[in-house]
């Protein structure tokens, strides 16, 4: 069965300091990945989708970036983070007309 | 601008009451419906997954769709206080990989 691995559950970190997020799956091959925020009380964002190793699209700009290095990695990254992309940060896989299945979350704080 | 539209709720049950959830989505392309169950401060669950017309049933759950009038809802029998959640309804277009998701509805299941 197909597994999705995110880490770490939280982080606090300070303003301006850089980011790096991991999500990887397990169990199947070629996934669609995707990284979503939720902020408190409000609905998902859309940040990033990958359809295949080195395809990112963009769907909010951001000082946020994503990239795909392997088939089932994906990564979130900031150089400087803003008190702004405090949140609920969750990364999902799926298939096109599929559901997505979310992994279990970062809460990021930024002081 | 396509969308997905839920009633935010509270929405407040008895146990052992049936709550129905409803969603209306605005892209008539749209031909996968998904109900996902998110706990507060958990990761979205997939709990129901509909393609076409009609009801789909599983369990103490019962999704309907309805695309001539662009709604789908979700029927939860003999709810349970471990029901309480927030329900989150999303949309496929045919051929996009992206899911359009709703802000949720707050079902909360008095004892």
């Amino acid at each position: 069965s197909q597994t999705i691995h995110q880490w770490p559950a939280t982080l606090v970190q300070p303003v301006g300091s850089p980011l790096s997020l991991e999500c990887t799956v397990e169990g199947t091959s070629n996934p669609n990945l995707y990284w979503y925020r939720q902020a408190a009380g409000r609905g998902l964002q859309l940040l990033f989708y990958s359809v295949g190793i080195g395809q990112i699209s963009s769907e909010v700009p951001q000082n946020l970036s994503a990239s795909r290095p392997q088939d089932r990695q994906f990564i979130l990254s900031s150089k400087k983070l803003l008190l702004s992309d405090s949140g609920f940060y969750l990364c999902a896989w799926g298939g096109s007309n599929q559901p997505q299945h979310f992994g279990d979350g970062t809460r990021l704080s930024i002081l | 601008q396509k969308e997905v539209e839920q009633n935010s709720g509270p929405l407040s049950v008895p146990e052992g009451a049936i709550a129905s959830l409803n969603c209306t989505y605005s892209d008539r392309g749209s031909q996968s419906f998904f109900w996902y169950r998110q706990y507060s401060g958990k990761s979205p669950e997939l709990i129901m997954s509909i393609y076409s017309n009609g009801d789909k049933e599983d369990g103490r759950f019962t999704a309907q769709l309805n695309k001539a009038s662009q709604y789908v809802s979700l029927l939860i029998r003999d709810s349970q206080p471990s029901d309480s959640a927030t329900y989150l309804c999303a949309v496929n277009r045919a051929g996009s990989y992206q899911l359009t998701f709703g802000k949720g509805t707050k079902l909360s299941v008095i004892p």
